[in-house]
C-alpha cells in the first residue's frame, strides 16, 4: 500500500487569515495528484489535477504546488472565508494499473 | 455514462437492524472506496476494494461492519445491528485514474 500522507489533519485558522497544508506522496511512478474539496453534507468536489512537476493551479482563493521530484503538494488558501471550512483530500495516482490512493485528509475549520 | 450511483440516498433503520448500502461505480471503474461522515466531524476513510478483493480496510470498525465488491454487481457496504453512532453519511467514490463521487447515503439508526 502506497504511503499517501497529509497534514495537518486538522486545522483552525481565522477569518481572512491565509492558510496552507500538504500532501506528500511516493516519488516515484508519479502520474498525477489530484486535490478534492469536501464540505459537510456534500459530495465532494474535486479541485486540481495536476501531473507535470513545478505545476501551480488557481481556482479562485486557492491554488495549488506540485513537486514530484520530492514528492510533496501544497494547497493554499489566500483570505479564509467560513465557506472554505471542508475536508480537503488529496489522492495519489502511480504510473500502474492501480487505483487512487488517497491521503486522511486536513480538515479546515473557519473561525469568524 | 452515468456517474457514481449510491442507493438509497436516505436510509432510516432501527437499532440492531441490519443496514445495506450500495455502491455502483462508473462504468469500467475496477476500484472503490468508501467513506463516512459523522455530524460534527470531517470524512474518515474506510475501505479500498477492487473486484473481489479488499486492498486497504484500514478506517473499517473491527465490528459489524463489512464490504465486498463482487465481480458482478455494485459495492455493498454493510452494517449489521446498527446502533445510534452509526447515524452518518457513507460516500462511495470509484477510480481508477481519477476518483468520482456518489452522492452519498445518509443513514439514520433511531
Amino acid at each position: 500500500i502506497l504511503n499517501v500522507e497529509q497534514s495537518p489533519q486538522s486545522l483552525h485558522v481565522q477569518e481572512g487569515d491565509s492558510t496552507n497544508f500538504t500532501c506528500s506522496f511516493p516519488s516515484s511512478n508519479f502520474y498525477a495528484l489530484h486535490w478534492y474539496r469536501w464540505e459537510t453534507a456534500k459530495s465532494p468536489e474535486a479541485l486540481f489535477v495536476m501531473t507535470l512537476n513545478g505545476d501551480e493551479k488557481k481556482k479562485g482563493r486557492i491554488s495549488a504546488t506540485l513537486n514530484t521530484k520530492e514528492g510533496y503538494s501544497y494547497l493554499y488558501i489566500k483570505g479564509s472565508q467560513p465557506e472554505d471550512s471542508a475536508t480537503y483530500l488529496c489522492a495519489f495516482s502511480g504510473g500502474g494499473a492501480d487505483g487512487l490512493t488517497f491521503g486522511k485528509g486536513t480538515h479546515l475549520i473557519i473561525q469568524p | 455514462n452515468a456517474g457514481v450511483m449510491q442507493n438509497p440516498r436516505h436510509l432510516v433503520r432501527r437499532r440492531g437492524q441490519e443496514a445495506r448500502l450500495r455502491c455502483s461505480p462508473m462504468k469500467g471503474h475496477s476500484h472503490v472506496y468508501w467513506y463516512r461522515q459523522l455530524p460534527e466531524e470531517g470524512l474518515k476513510f474506510m475501505v479500498y476494494l477492487q473486484k473481489e478483493n479488499i486492498i486497504d480496510e484500514s478506517g473499517m470498525p473491527k465490528e459489524r461492519f463489512s464490504a465486498e465488491f463482487p465481480k458482478e454487481g455494485p459495492s455493498i457496504l454493510r452494517i449489521q445491528q446498527v446502533v445510534r453512532g452509526d447515524s452518518a453519511a457513507y460516500f462511495c467514490a470509484s477510480s481508477p485514474r481519477q476518483a468520482f463521487f456518489g452522492q452519498g447515503t445518509r443513514l439514520t439508526v433511531v
